[in-house]
């Protein structure tokens, strides 16, 4: 069956520039996840929903960064005035339900190059 | 909050060789632990886990076991492959139990 997809797989930004990057989770994962990955480094979490409902974005970096589930299926997480240092790999992971007890899928990652 | 340390790398073995990575958290509660491993090229994937204390996650021959008493979950195998190397993340929930907090990752090369 179909895993996780993100896309695009890879994007270049300008400075300043807005940026969507798109997750599809598994079919029928009620949790969805966002996770930054700099280079060299750990994924570190940004937001957690469950179904549409965004329970937790405790880890988003900044108020640049806004993410959406709105359907509870597909997510977007949003970009604003890109600064050199978003540069990172993406991931997203989806879930049947909690992390103590279901696994999560991870997606292969966009890679965020900001110029 | 939650924290977790593994040992850096990268680390270089032989075939058939014995492996150890070190892990050590720092939880508030009882978090459950998890191996997770990225092959050149893919995403990552669960390796194995364990959700409470003495508690032993096994996988492919990798096993760790959930110490309490010294906060740890180190990662073994006994004969290692070419096939195994990769980047190996340690891992353990967030006090919410909403998230995964990651170590850095420990590269693995196996020559033959």
């Amino acid at each position: 069956g179909a895993g996780v997809s993100q896309s695009p797989r890879y994007k270049v930004a300008k400075r300043g520039q807005d940026v969507a990057l798109r997750c599809d989770p598994i079919s029928g994962h009620v949790s969805l996840f966002w996770y930054q990955q700099a280079l060299g480094q750990g994924p570190e979490f940004l937001t957690y929903f469950q179904n549409e409902a965004q329970l937790d974005k405790s880890g988003l970096p900044s108020d640049r960064f806004f993410a959406e589930r709105p359907e509870g299926s597909v997510s977007t997480l949003k970009i604003q005035r890109t600064q050199q240092e978003d540069s990172a790999v993406y991931l997203c992971a989806s879930s049947f339900g909690p992390v103590e007890t279901y696994e999560q899928y991870f997606g292969p990652g966009t890679r965020l190059t900001v110029t | 909050g939650n924290s977790v340390t593994q040992m850096e790398g990268p680390v270089t073995l032989s075939e058939e060789a014995f492996l150890t990575i070190n892990c050590t958290y720092t939880a508030t509660g009882y978090p459950s632990l998890f191996w997770y491993v990225q092959y050149p090229g893919e995403g990552l994937q669960l390796l194995l886990k364990a959700t409470k204390a003495d508690d032993k996650g096994s996988n492919k021959g990798f096993e760790a076991t959930y110490r309490k008493e010294t906060t740890s979950f180190h990662l073994e195998k006994g004969s290692v492959q070419v096939s195994d190397s990769a980047v190996y993340f340690c891992a353990l929930s967030n006090q919410a139990g909403t998230a995964l907090i990651f170590g850095k990752g420990t590269t693995l090369s196996v020559s033959s």
